[in-house]
């Protein structure tokens, strides 16, 4: 089993809608919770960090973390043809080792 | 240079071959990472230098890989006798040591062995 799973997509939406794009972990001593952006061809790009269980929003952007259950999510409101790329969930424990989920691909039509 | 820059941005190769890509991080970061991308899936964790030292060598896959950062600063991660199941992207990223959740990724080198 890995330590990160994420659903690959690809998920195809309707420009405006929004979207929800979730992880589940199976080690509880993950503490830091993440989620990067990624262009093909691109590196991937840091969008949301959060420590705790809980929402934070940025923007268009909301991570939502639930360490009881292992899940965290992502949501990106008035989604833009702009915002088509691979989403990486990523995590880690107090040391400085970052394991990633496999990526979902997301595709935003105009 | 204001990000992670990485040479070559792709590299084609022969089975059997030896190849170097280079990580050049930001500056002042401390931290320094070595990531292998392959098609459709997430960065996997290879090496990770604290300083010129290397603090994680767990993820390397087997003795043919190998990595430095004698400076402090650059690093090269080196493969030998290069295969097949070699190709992949190989994403450096770097970070400071206090902020704990930031990783700047460069473009990565994407290598090809044929």
């Amino acid at each position: 089993q890995k330590e990160v799973e994420q659903d690959p997509g690809p998920l195809s939406v309707p420009e405006g809608a929004i979207v929800s794009l979730n992880c589940t972990y199976s080690n509880s001593a993950f503490q830091y919770f993440m989620w990067y952006r990624q262009y093909s061809r691109k590196g991937p790009e840091l969008l949301m960090y959060t420590y705790s269980s809980g929402n934070k929003e940025d923007g268009r952007f909301t991570a939502q973390v639930d360490k009881s259950s292992k899940y965290i999510s992502l949501f990106i409101r008035d989604s833009q043809p702009s915002d088509s790329a691979t989403y990486l969930c990523a995590m880690k424990e107090d040391f400085n080792k970052f394991y990633f989920g496999s990526g979902t691909k997301l595709n935003v039509k105009p | 240079g204001a990000g992670v820059s990485q040479t070559p941005s792709n590299k084609v190769t022969e089975k059997g071959k030896y190849v170097e890509l280079r990580c050049d991080p930001i500056s002042g970061h401390t931290a320094l990472y070595w990531y292998r991308q392959s098609l459709g899936q997430g960065p996997e964790f290879l090496i990770y230098f604290q300083g010129t030292g290397a603090a994680d060598d767990s993820g390397l896959p087997n003795d043919r890989f190998f990595a430095v950062r004698p400076e402090g600063s650059v690093s090269t991660l080196k493969i030998q006798r290069t295969e097949r199941g070699d190709s992949a992207v190989y994403l450096c990223a770097s970070s400071l040591i206090r902020d704990g959740g930031e990783l700047f990724f460069g473009e990565g080198s994407r290598l090809t062995v044929l």
